[in-house]
Parts: C-alpha cells; sequence; structure tokens
C-alpha cells in the first residue's frame, strides 16, 4: 500500500528559485495537511485543505501556496525561495474531514528535504 | 511559553528498563491527546491515543492529568527497537476550530 507519496525527497534550490512539492494519497482521505519540521521547533502546520476544493492557512503560511488538485493530490509551492525555508516538509492525511483528524490519527509521507542556499 | 512542552532528552536507557516521558500542555481548551513516533529520517507515526481513564498498549501506557495539564507515556521493557523520538501531541480548540499542535519530541536511545 503506498499511502502517502511525496516527491521529490531532496531538492536543494537557490535563493529565490521557485519549485513545487507534490503530495498524492490513495486512501481516500477528505483532510490534507503540509508541515514543516525544524530543530527545536516541532512539526508545524503550513497549509492545510479539510476536503476536496477548500484551503486553509496553518501556522507559517508565508512564502506558501497550496493547490488541492483533486481528492488525492495536494501541492506546496514555494514561489521564490528564501534560506529560512530550509526543512523537512511532510505532506499528511487523515480521512476524517476538518482542521484536525477528531481521533489524532495522521497518516505523513516520508518527508522531502529542502535547502535552500 | 510553548502550547506543547517535552524535554528533549536524549534518554539513553538499558535494553529491559522502565523509562517515562512527559509532557505538559498549557491550553485548558485542550481536548485530545496523542503520542507518535517518529524513527530517525522518517515520518512520525501515530503509536496510541491519551485518554482520560489511561490506556495500556502492550508495553506502553499512556495516562492523563488534566488538572495539571500533563501527559505521560511509558515503556516497560524497553526493546532496542523503541529507539525513536517520541512526539506528544495535542489537540486544541481554537477560534479557527480544532487543531494539532505537536511538542518538539523526547528522544529516547535503548541500548544493549
Amino acid at each position: 500500500n503506498a499511502g502517502v507519496t511525496q516527491t521529490p525527497k531532496f531538492q536543494v534550490l537557490k535563493t529565490g528559485q521557485s519549485m513545487t512539492l507534490q503530495c498524492a494519497q490513495d486512501m481516500n482521505h477528505n483532510s490534507m495537511y503540509w508541515y514543516r519540521q525544524d530543530p527545536g521547533m516541532g512539526l508545524r502546520l503550513i497549509y492545510y485543505s479539510a476536503s476536496e476544493g477548500t484551503t486553509d492557512k496553518g501556522e507559517v503560511p508565508n512564502g506558501y501556496n497550496v493547490s488541492r488538485l483533486n481528492k488525492r493530490e495536494f501541492s506546496l509551492r514555494l514561489e521564490s525561495a528564501a534560506p529560512s525555508q530550509t526543512s523537512v516538509y511532510f505532506c499528511a492525511s487523515s480521512p476524517r474531514a476538518g482542521r484536525a483528524s477528531v481521533n489524532g490519527e495522521l497518516f505523513f509521507g516520508e518527508g522531502s528535504r529542502l535547502t535552500v542556499l | 511559553r510553548k502550547e506543547v512542552e517535552q524535554d528533549p532528552g536524549p534518554f539513553n536507557v538499558p535494553e529491559g528498563a522502565t523509562v517515562a516521558f512527559n509532557c505538559t500542555y498549557s491550553n485548558s481548551a485542550s481536548q485530545s491527546f496523542f503520542w507518535y513516533r517518529q524513527d530517525c529520517r522518517k515520518e512520525p507515526k501515530l503509536l496510541m491515543s491519551v485518554y482520560s481513564s489511561g490506556n495500556e498498549d502492550g508495553r506502553f501506557t499512556a495516562q492523563l492529568n488534566r488538572a495539571s495539564q500533563y501527559i505521560s507515556l511509558l515503556i516497560r521493557d524497553s526493546k532496542l527497537s523503541d529507539s525513536a523520538t517520541y512526539l506528544c501531541v495535542v489537540n486544541i480548540l481554537t477560534g479557527g476550530g480544532n487543531k494539532l499542535t505537536f511538542g518538539t519530541g523526547t528522544q529516547l536511545k535503548v541500548e544493549l
């Protein structure tokens, strides 16, 4: 079972370049999320999509845009990358609609390690 | 003050030991609580939910103290394979709805 698939797994960018992180889930989940994880900061929510056709900002949305292309896919775009966006990015999904899974169960992808020089 | 705080560790324990982690949360409106496990350079995975009455899953016991606003995870008979970072997660009610807030994690190293 694929679960949540993220691409690319690794990427190095120069300041000012743009890129899109792709995420797809095959579990027919309603909600999808993008988090970033930095040392000493814990996982922080960037954007989420409670259901197909909707997206909302999380805690740290500045510098990012998202697209919920269909129920399966949720992409994260950096329009002009900055060194502060160097991080590990995780996409996640949950079966319930809403900002957070009531039962707390998020299914994460393997992560995308982004370095901005 | 962070919304969810954990001792980062590392906790270095011998195989077979019992180890406990605590996590404190600041928002009394927190509704539900969870422990996730994250292996090195891997994604987090749900370990267990934390219920008000406390709950057990094999060697793992989770407890909640709402009055003191902390949750705990106890691991008995530690195995080498338990080595990981344990994330405390709190579901907090905000103006925008429920949101999951992650602690920074406690690192456990189980040694021979």
